[in-house]
C-alpha cells in the first residue's frame, strides 16, 4: 500500500526558530509537491520539486527532495506568525508509469508560530 | 497555472438527498480530479474525471454514491448522492496542468 506520511503531525513553534517538516513516500515518485492550506481555505502550491537533489526556496521556506531515500524536507528559516498553516507534500507515483497525474496526498503538518 | 471556480462553496442538506457540485476551469486541462478532505484530515482521492466518459474511482468509492460527469476538457460535476451525515465534508476539484495542480476553493458539505 502506497503511504506518504509526514513527521510532525503537529509542531508548535516560537517566532524566530527554525525548524524540518520531513516527508517519506513508500514508492516510486520522480516529483515531489508541497502545498499550504489555511484553515478553511483551498491548497496553494508552494514548490515543485521536479528531480533527485531538487531544492527550492521561497522566502523563509526551502524543500528539497531525494528521491533514492524517498524523501523530502521543508525547512522553516526564522519562523513568523504568517507561516502558521496545515502543510501537504504530495507525490504522484501514477505518472511515472502511466502518465497519469494522480496525486497521493501526505497527511499533513499543523505549523502554529507563536508571537 | 489554472483558475478553477467551484460552487457551491457551503451547503447544508437534508440526509436522503443529492447534492452537485461545480468545478469550472479557466483553461483546457489535460486531467481533473475530485477529492475529499474530512476535517482535520489529509486529502483523499475520490476519482479522475475522464473527458466523455465514465470517471475511474478509487477504492472504496462507487458510481452509484458519488456520479462524476466531465463533458468537455473545463467542466465537471460531482454529485454526492443519498446523502447520510457521513458524508459531511469538504470536496475539492483538482486540475492538472504540465507541472502540477491547481484547486478549486472546496465545497463545505454538511448533511444533518
Amino acid at each position: 500500500e502506497l503511504k506518504v506520511e509526514q513527521n510532525p503531525l503537529f509542531l508548535s513553534m516560537q517566532e524566530g526558530k527554525n525548524y524540518t517538516i520531513y516527508c517519506n513516500y513508500s514508492t516510486t515518485s520522480d516529483r515531489l509537491y508541497w502545498y499550504r492550506q489555511d484553515p478553511g481555505k483551498s491548497l496553494e502550491s508552494l514548490f515543485v520539486l521536479l528531480s533527485n537533489g531538487a531544492v527550492k526556496q521561497e522566502g523563509r521556506l526551502m524543500a528539497s527532495l531525494d528521491t533514492k531515500a524517498r524523501l523530502s524536507t521543508l525547512h522553516i528559516t526564522a519562523a513568523v506568525h504568517d507561516l502558521s498553516a496545515t502543510y501537504f507534500c504530495a507525490v504522484d507515483p501514477a505518472r511515472t508509469t502511466s502518465g497519469t497525474y494522480k496525486y497521493i496526498f501526505g497527511t499533513g503538518t499543523r505549523l502554529k508560530v507563536l508571537a | 497555472s489554472a483558475v478553477i471556480s467551484q460552487k457551491p462553496s457551503r451547503d447544508i442538506c437534508q440526509r436522503g438527498t443529492s447534492l452537485t457540485i461545480q468545478c469550472q476551469v479557466d483553461s483546457q486541462v489535460t486531467m481533473m480530479f475530485w477529492y475529499r478532505q474530512q476535517p482535520g484530515q489529509s486529502l483523499t482521492l475520490i476519482a479522475t474525471a475522464n473527458q466523455g466518459s465514465e470517471a475511474t474511482y478509487e477504492s472504496g468509492f462507487v458510481i452509484d454514491k458519488f456520479p462524476i460527469s466531465r463533458p468537455n476538457l473545463t467542466f465537471s460535476t460531482l454529485t454526492v448522492s443519498n446523502m447520510s451525515p457521513e458524508d459531511s465534508s469538504i470536496y475539492l476539484c483538482s486540475a492538472t496542468g504540465y507541472t502540477e495542480a491547481f484547486f478549486g476553493q472546496g465545497t463545505r458539505l454538511t448533511v444533518v
